[in-house]
């Protein structure tokens, strides 16, 4: 079974603070992608990334920044955490696929906080 | 970009009752489209995918979709629900050659016993 794991279950941080949300697969899965829950919004896609080094931005990339250094590890960067960040931020992966048809897997989401 | 539009807010049902629960994309090419389920305190699963071939998908847990492609719809159904089927269930899409995904706003079902 594919394991998507964020490093945090729930977090609490102040307004203005650099946040960061760590997200680690075990699968060898090339890509991964960050997604905010919001309700009455569904998944929100903010960052992917198809490779190491490689990143590319979603549909609400802004206040946001990523970092691929290893294959499996895809880190979300809130640069001055907001109050409007306050959300639950899910990560996921998926293999590589030229039809654009593997399912994504999850991790169990951090619940973030801005105060 | 590709986007994914979910009729229902909140749904509730009765044990045994039928399900469908809507979906429309807006595409105008070749997509692949999915149907995940979120149970409380659970991570996204998924229930099915349709990429090509059959149109009507068979899922886990007795769910079934039916691809339309006239309509851009993807409904998911299920023929008679369960307590255990309560769960938050999205509806998503990805066009052909590209990986990133878009998902609905969601379907909240709750199942009453």
């Amino acid at each position: 079974d594919v394991k998507v794991t964020q490093s945090s279950r729930y977090l609490v941080k102040r307004t203005g603070e650099k946040v960061f949300l760590e997200c680690v697969q075990d699968m060898d899965h090339e890509n991964m992608f960050w997604y905010r829950q919001d309700p009455g919004l569904g998944l929100r896609l903010i960052y992917f990334s198809y490779d190491v080094k490689m990143k590319e931005k979603g549909d609400i990339p802004e206040g946001y920044s990523v970092s691929r250094e290893k294959k499996e590890r895809f880190s979300l960067i809130l640069e001055s955490a907001s109050t409007n960040q306050t959300s639950m931020y899910l990560c996921a992966s998926s293999l590589a696929g030229l039809r654009g048809d593997r399912p994504q897997h999850f991790g169990d989401g951090t619940r973030l906080s801005i105060l | 970009a590709q986007s994914v539009s979910q009729h229902n807010h909140h749904v509730i049902l009765s044990e045994a009752a039928s399900l469908e629960l809507g979906c429309n994309y807006s595409y105008g090419g070749t997509v692949n489209l999915f149907w995940y389920v979120q149970y409380p305190g659970q991570h996204l699963q998924l229930l099915l995918k349709y990429f090509s071939g059959d149109p009507l998908v068979k899922g886990i847990k007795g769910f079934e979709a039916e691809f339309i492609k006239s309509k851009f719809s993807f409904n998911l159904r299920k023929p008679s629900v369960q307590w255990s089927d309560t769960a938050e269930y999205f509806c998503a899409v990805t066009s052909y050659n590209n990986n990133d995904m878009r998902f609905g706003a969601g379907t909240r079902l709750t199942v009453k016993p």
